[in-house]
């Protein structure tokens, strides 16, 4: 069982809608949590952290975490021909060693 | 001039040659990291350092080797390259002890093929 899980998709979602995505991880003990982009021949880049249990929003980006699920989540509203991406769940195993879940490809259809 | 430099950008090589990789970064920053990117599999890390004296492996690191030259500077090593080898790399810094932010900054990827 990998460390970090992603259900790979792609997810196709219609524009304006709410986009969902989930990851599970099984270190108990981490602490840190993050939500990646990736662009189709791009470098990731860190588009949400979350740290405490509940959610935390930013612009049309929610992250959720739940760690006595071992849990995290990303819910993207009104979402945006934009968004398509491949969506990368990481998580801080202990002094920023980020692990990496497989992704998500996330396809937003006009 | 981006902040995370990584040569060659592409390379094709055949089985049982050596390979670098190399990183730099402008970005002062003191953790640096080598992933892993195939299809499917997301990013596996493969080293990562926290200092000039500080390597450490990480999930898949058989088969590969680091050298942490300078703060701004890791290299990454294939002493006997194979196919399955081949893939994208990546190179990523992070702040140091008073930056907990957990942001990476990547380096825009190498894409090595081993024949």
């Amino acid at each position: 069982q990998k460390e970090v899980e992603q259900n790979s998709g792609p997810l196709s979602v219609p524009e304006g809608a709410i986009a969902s995505l989930n990851c599970t991880y099984s270190d108990r003990v981490s602490q840190s949590f993050f939500w990646y982009r990736q662009y189709s021949g791009k470098s990731p880049e860190l588009i949400m952290s979350i740290y405490s249990n509940g959610d935390k929003e930013d612009g049309r980006f929610t992250a959720q975490l739940n760690k006595a699920s071992q849990y995290v989540s990303l819910l993207i509203r009104d979402s945006q021909p934009s968004d398509s991406a491949t969506y990368l769940c990481a998580v801080d195993q202990g002094a920023q060693k980020l692990v990496f879940g497989q992704g998500t490809r996330l396809t937003i259809n006009p | 001039d981006a902040d995370v430099t990584q040569t060659p950008r592409n390379r094709i090589t055949k089985t049982g040659k050596r390979i670098m990789l190399e990183c730099s970064q402008t970005k002062g920053h003191d953790r640096m990291y080598w992933y892993r990117q195939d299809p499917g599999l997301g990013l596996q890390l493969i080293y990562y350092s926290f200092d000039v004296k500080d390597i450490n492996k990480g999930e898949i690191s058989d088969g590969y080797s680091v050298s942490r030259q300078a703060q701004a500077k890791f290299s990454l090593s294939l002493e006997s390259a194979i196919p399955n080898q081949t893939a994208l790399y990546f190179c990523a810094t992070s702040g140091g002890h008073y930056e907990n932010t957990g942001e990476l900054f990547f380096g825009e990827g190498s894409r090595l093929t081993v024949l």
